[in-house]
């Protein structure tokens, strides 16, 4: 089965340190590879998105993403991090094959918390 | 501005009173689809639609109905809702361009069945 793995429910970082946010699938085939954001009482907002080509993808909010095809990881980093980056983080791979569907998988989520 | 609206946001209602959870984009996409989120559970699938007159089920289409009689709107059918389907639900939509367009997410709409 197709899935994507979050290993870290909470992330707690420092004001001012880097964040990263850790992302493995498991999807046949080369699948599209989506971060989205949630925070508090809002939808889902998109961040960045890897489609092919550069390995490092750059996003909102001066997020970036970088892409690893051999480890099939795509790991959500910022060099320095804000109070208002605290929210839900999802790591969301295409599913495939998908026909019409726009259908993506996802995961639970990691909880990112970042501390003044 | 660009965004995808649901109606109501809050919703405490009773077992077997039919409800509809509207939802509206202003963007002309061609996709929608209706998620919920529940806690150990993520994000599922409920429905999603290509186009006006085109649906399709997700992952977890019992219990719910919908239709896409206009491109911009896409209502979730609650006919019969249960206590089971107390929930967080997510309208989304993206353009029908192809699988790499994100997906645009309203704020969500929590129902509480009882």
């Amino acid at each position: 089965a197709q899935s994507v793995a979050q290993p870290e429910d909470q992330v707690n970082v420092a004001e001012g340190n880097p964040l990263t946010v850790k992302c493995t699938y498991s999807v046949s085939g080369n699948p599209y590879l989506f971060w989205y954001v949630q925070y508090p009482n809002r939808g889902l907002q998109f961040l960045l998105k890897y489609i092919t080509g550069d390995n490092l993808v750059k996003g909102s909010y001066g997020f970036e993403a970088e892409f690893n095809k051999s480890q099939t990881s795509f790991h959500l980093k910022k060099p320095s991090a804000l109070v208002s980056d605290s929210a839900l983080y999802f790591c969301a791979p295409n599913e495939l094959p998908g026909g019409n569907n726009r259908k993506l998988i996802w995961g639970l989520g990691t909880s990112l918390a970042v501390n003044p | 501005e660009a965004q995808v609206t649901q109606n109501p946001r809050y919703l405490i209602t009773v077992t077997g009173k039919k409800l509809t959870v509207t939802c509206s984009q202003n963007m002309n996409h061609e996709y929608m689809s209706w998620y919920r989120q529940d806690p150990g559970l993520g994000l599922r699938q409920i429905y999603y639609s290509m186009n006006v007159e085109v649906t399709d089920k997700g992952d977890v289409p019992e219990g719910y109905k919908v239709s896409r009689k206009e491109k911009r709107n896409f209502p979730l059918i609650l006919e019969s809702p249960s206590p089971n389907q107390t929930s967080l639900y997510f309208c989304a939509s993206s353009t029908g361009q192809g699988r790499n367009q994100p997906q645009h997410f309203g704020d969500g709409t929590r129902l509480s069945i009882l």
